[in-house]
């Protein structure tokens, strides 16, 4: 298996609180995603990183925000967080840019629940 | 919107059948991936396939692109009771380089 660790694997908060995830692998590898998943959605992209601070938008980036000051370690910020963000949020690494080999290896996710 | 769409979303059937699964995308790809999740687990990939590609097997997997259709097609042969888990497809678009996800088909294989 892929190394990679994410923390904390489950998270309850109230509303309007921060709360940050966090991503960290021992591979070295230099992609790092992370995505949500939920019923009737399947997983969308949040943000990625493509090496040590250089990270960039995905598919559902409002709310959110990343930094990446190490290559193994990729921390998810919700700021202020809302019931909304209730989801399953899952870390994913790729050696190779994905229009190379595309293979992402996935973490065992992180269910935050926002009451 | 979706990028890939699975079809059946539910898929139920005996150990030892095949079992099929569709998806269809949107716009041109540049490679097409499927992955598998078990309950509560993460993703696992399976297999790529690019869109200069039309057929690959890896194991019992065997994955069709028809990008004239632009469609692909997930067979597993000989299913057991471990295969059991929801499939993804995923596509590369030739723009803007991520990874688009769709929304999976839950497979249940009976023994």
């Amino acid at each position: 298996d892929a190394g990679i660790t994410q923390s904390p694997r489950h998270k309850v908060t109230e509303t309007g609180t921060p709360v940050t995830l966090r991503c960290h692998q021992t591979e070295n590898h230099r992609y790092m995603y992370w995505y949500r998943q939920d019923p009737g959605h399947g997983l969308r992209l949040i943000h990625y990183s493509y090496g040590v601070k250089d990270t960039d938008k995905g598919e559902v980036s409002d709310g959110y925000s990343v930094s990446r000051s190490k290559t193994e370690d990729f921390l998810l910020t919700l700021e202020s967080a809302t019931s909304s963000q209730t989801s399953v949020y899952f870390c994913a690494i790729s050696a190779l840019g994905i229009r190379d080999t595309g293979e992402l290896f996935f973490g065992e996710g992180s269910r935050l629940t926002v009451l | 919107s979706q990028q890939g769409e699975e079809d059946p979303q539910a898929l139920s059937i005996q150990e030892g059948e095949n079992a099929t699964m569709n998806c269809s995308y949107k716009t041109s790809i540049n490679n097409l991936q499927w992955y598998r999740q078990n309950s509560g687990r993460g993703l696992v990939h399976l297999i790529l396939i690019r869109s200069n590609e039309r057929e690959k097997h890896s194991g019992r997997l065997r994955v069709t692109l028809d990008t004239s259709k632009k469609s692909s097609s997930l067979l597993i042969t000989a299913s057991r009771a471990a295969d059991t888990a929801s499939y993804f497809c995923a596509t590369v678009l030739n723009q803007g380089g991520k990874l688009i996800f769709g929304q999976g088909t839950e497979l249940s294989v009976k023994p």
